[in-house]
């Protein structure tokens, strides 16, 4: 069925590294992606969004690339630091579903170690 | 700080029972949306309201009901409670409809014992 998945559940890197979060999606129809941060204890926090007809963009130590053709999804950290540990979600807008806009996948914990 | 202001933080009621949460969308956002979150679920949609109409119904049980007041504000009533029910509810707010992005509140913990 249509879905928003990940490819990995934990991603553990170390201070100072790069890290990137993958998602793939199903429905071809998604014209919007956003990248949500979720700490513990917190509700999910905007970190990124890009639309269908980009490729890529870039944010401050973010950039989210945009594969339409084996619709794939992800998200780059540069230098990431402890402070980025965190669920990370992908989301997808599906236009006129009526069972509401946004789709999420099921999330990456990322953790960073010094 | 998103600007969506949720209450309670926490809730622990008995199966059985009734329950309100409310939610502030940011100052002038027109959409508020609740999501439940479970571990074995993830985020899912439950119901969408714009400027005081629902707008789009997900994943929404009978025993949820949700209303959008004329201030905006939004409650999500939660009755006949299992325990199955217990979740973090989360309430994000969006300017319109459109495609755009979701702000998101703290959330409320709620936990039926």
């Amino acid at each position: 069925g249509e879905s928003v998945g990940l490819h990995l559940p934990t991603l553990s890197v170390q201070e100072g590294d790069n890290s990137i979060i993958n998602c793939a999606y199903s429905n071809s129809a998604s014209d919007y992606f956003i990248w949500y941060k979720q700490e513990s204890g917190k509700g999910p926090q905007f970190i990124i969004d890009i639309r269908s007809n980009m490729d890529k963009r870039q944010g401050q130590r973010v950039t989210v690339l945009l594969n339409k053709t084996v619709k794939h999804l992800s998200l780059q950290i540069a230098a990431t630091q402890p402070g980025d540990s965190a669920v990370y979600f992908c989301a997808e807008n599906r236009k006129g579903s009526t069972l509401g806009r946004l789709y999420f996948g099921r999330g990456t914990q990322l953790t960073v170690w010094p | 700080d998103s600007g969506v202001t949720q209450t309670p933080k926490h809730l622990i009621t008995a199966t059985g029972q009734r329950v309100t949460l409310r939610c502030s969308p940011r100052s002038g956002d027109l959409s508020v949306y609740w999501y439940q979150q479970s571990l074995d679920q993830g985020l899912q949609f439950l119901i969408q309201y714009y400027n005081g109409e629902e707008r789009a119904k997900g994943n929404i049980l009978e025993r949820f009901s949700a209303q959008q007041f004329p201030d905006l504000h939004s409650e999500l009533n939660l009755s006949s409670l299992e325990l199955g029910d217990s979740a973090l509810y989360f309430c994000a707010s969006s300017v319109g409809t459109g495609d755009e992005k979701l702000f998101f509140g703290s959330g409320t913990q709620l936990s039926v014992l």
